[in-house]
């Protein structure tokens, strides 16, 4: 079963306008770690955020911001006045411990190519 | 600090052929994983090693292995290559809870 699931494939933007990626996910625990990264055209991912399920406090990190809902399971990425250096893959996941306690579960959505245009 | 490291960048193989790929993680780091990434898809979680072992598999047959050595590095086995192995291959590294660092890739292209 898809466990994280981002529904929006391709949103293509032009240049200052804001975007928002959706992250819905799917977890019994009550105990798990959900993460953002980004994949540029030159296919090296990188870490964006993470955040634990005790903390819904929402996150800004410049341009970046970040919204937590446990109520409706999702962990949804703005990008606010994108600009052309934005233009990527961006994968939600989720971390989950497994039934032995460890950490090694972790699961990426499909992905969502944000396409920003001058 | 040194990030996650592959070798090789590029590998072309022929079908039938054996490839290899390695992956070095963040020092500290004891878990490897192994995912791939054929072109315009998403991760293909491959394997996951911990510790000197081999912790979980997705779904791929069995000729896809590997092996994770006492200083964590890692090799990915690929054997009988078919045309469809050709992909991006990625190794991610991290240490417990944390978020997974991941290396440049290796394109792997089978013709």
């Amino acid at each position: 079963a898809q466990k994280v699931t981002q529904a929006q494939t391709e949103i293509s933007v032009v240049e200052k306008e804001d975007v928002t990626l959706d992250c819905v996910y799917e977890t019994r625990d009550t105990t798990y770690y959900l993460f953002w990264y980004k994949q540029p055209p030159s296919g090296e991912l990188v870490f964006l955020i993470r955040r634990n399920s005790f903390d819904e406090q929402n996150e800004i990190s410049g341009r970046y911001s970040w919204n937590f809902q446990k109520s409706t399971s999702s962990f949804n990425f703005t990008i606010t006045a994108s600009q052309v250096v934005d233009s990527a893959v961006y994968f939600c996941a989720l971390s989950e411990a497994s039934e032995t306690d460890s950490w090694g579960k972790f699961q990426f959505g499909a992905g969502t190519q944000v396409v920003v245009t001058p | 600090e040194a990030g996650v490291t592959q070798s090789p960048t590029h590998l072309i193989k022929t079908r039938g052929q054996q490839a290899t790929l390695r992956c070095s993680p963040i020092s500290g780091h004891t878990s490897v994983y192994w995912y791939q990434q054929a072109l315009g898809l998403g991760l293909q979680f491959l394997l996951w090693y911990d510790e000197g072992e081999e912790r979980n598999r997705g779904n791929f047959p069995p000729r896809f292995s590997g092996r994770q050595f006492p200083n964590y590095s890692s090799e990915l086995n690929v054997n009988a290559l078919e045309l469809e192995d050709s992909a991006l291959y990625l190794c991610a590294s991290r240490q417990g809870f944390h978020e997974q660092y991941f290396g440049p890739g290796t394109r792997l292209t089978v013709t």
